[in-house]
């Protein structure tokens, strides 16, 4: 059993497009995130949210748009793709501060 | 605000010898620090954390890290380096709250030389 599942696993398209990465995560835990992997491999938080509300939104366009219909899932649907949004994006839960997170596999998105 | 600086963008040991990787960070509390390794086009797996208590660490796979607040370092070793140790190691520092965030450092790659 998967703990915490993304798809796509890859994802490519055209500048311009609107597409959605999902995240499911069997753990029953409270937070949910999403990080974004630069082609340097940094990885920068995007979004949390904890029972479904939003707690962390950092800077990032509001080309970007978290989801969260229940604390199992948080989705991230992204309008008007750009080049630069290209990146491998990371979903992640955690049940409390300090006990790290689970990460799941990532979505590696091109945008081409 | 926090932050942490891993020492060493690429690391080189062979096989059987020491791995070392650094990491410092900045507080303003108490931290929870964490080591995680990413495998080549897999997510983020949890080596090790420390939170309270005892300051040196043991994780899966042979490696340990040490807290030493003085120093305000949580570098990781393993005695002996294997084969499948090479991949990306990242140390990150855990925010407050209840949506803490992790705040990761650049990463350091480890490659073992047969």
């Amino acid at each position: 059993d998967t703990a915490v599942s993304q798809t796509p696993k890859y994802l490519v398209t055209q500048m311009g497009n609107d597409k959605s990465i999902k995240c499911e995560q069997n753990l029953g835990h409270d937070t949910m995130y999403w990080y974004k992997q630069d082609s340097k491999k940094f990885l920068k938080i995007m979004f949390s949210y904890n029972n479904k509300e939003l707690i962390i939104n950092e800077t990032v366009p509001n080309r970007f748009s978290p989801k969260s219909p229940d604390k199992a899932h948080l989705n991230l649907h992204i309008n008007s793709l750009e080049l630069g949004d290209s990146a491998v994006y990371f979903c992640a839960s955690s049940q409390a501060e300090g006990n790290g997170y689970t990460f799941g596999s990532g979505t590696r998105l091109t945008v081409v | 605000a926090q932050s942490v600086t891993q020492l060493g963008s690429h690391v080189s040991v062979s096989e059987g010898a020491l791995v070392l990787l650094r990491c410092n960070y900045s507080s303003s509390v108490p931290p929870y620090l964490f080591w995680y390794v990413q495998y080549p086009n897999q997510g983020l797996q949890l080596l090790l954390k420390y939170t309270t208590g005892a300051t040196l660490v043991k994780g899966i796979n042979g490696f340990e890290a040490e807290f030493k607040k003085s120093e305000t370092s949580f570098h990781l070793t393993k005695p002996s380096a294997h084969m499948s140790d090479a991949a990306e190691y990242f140390c990150a520092v855990s925010d407050s709250g209840p949506g803490g965030k992790l705040i990761f450092g650049q990463g350091t790659e480890l490659s073992v030389k047969p």
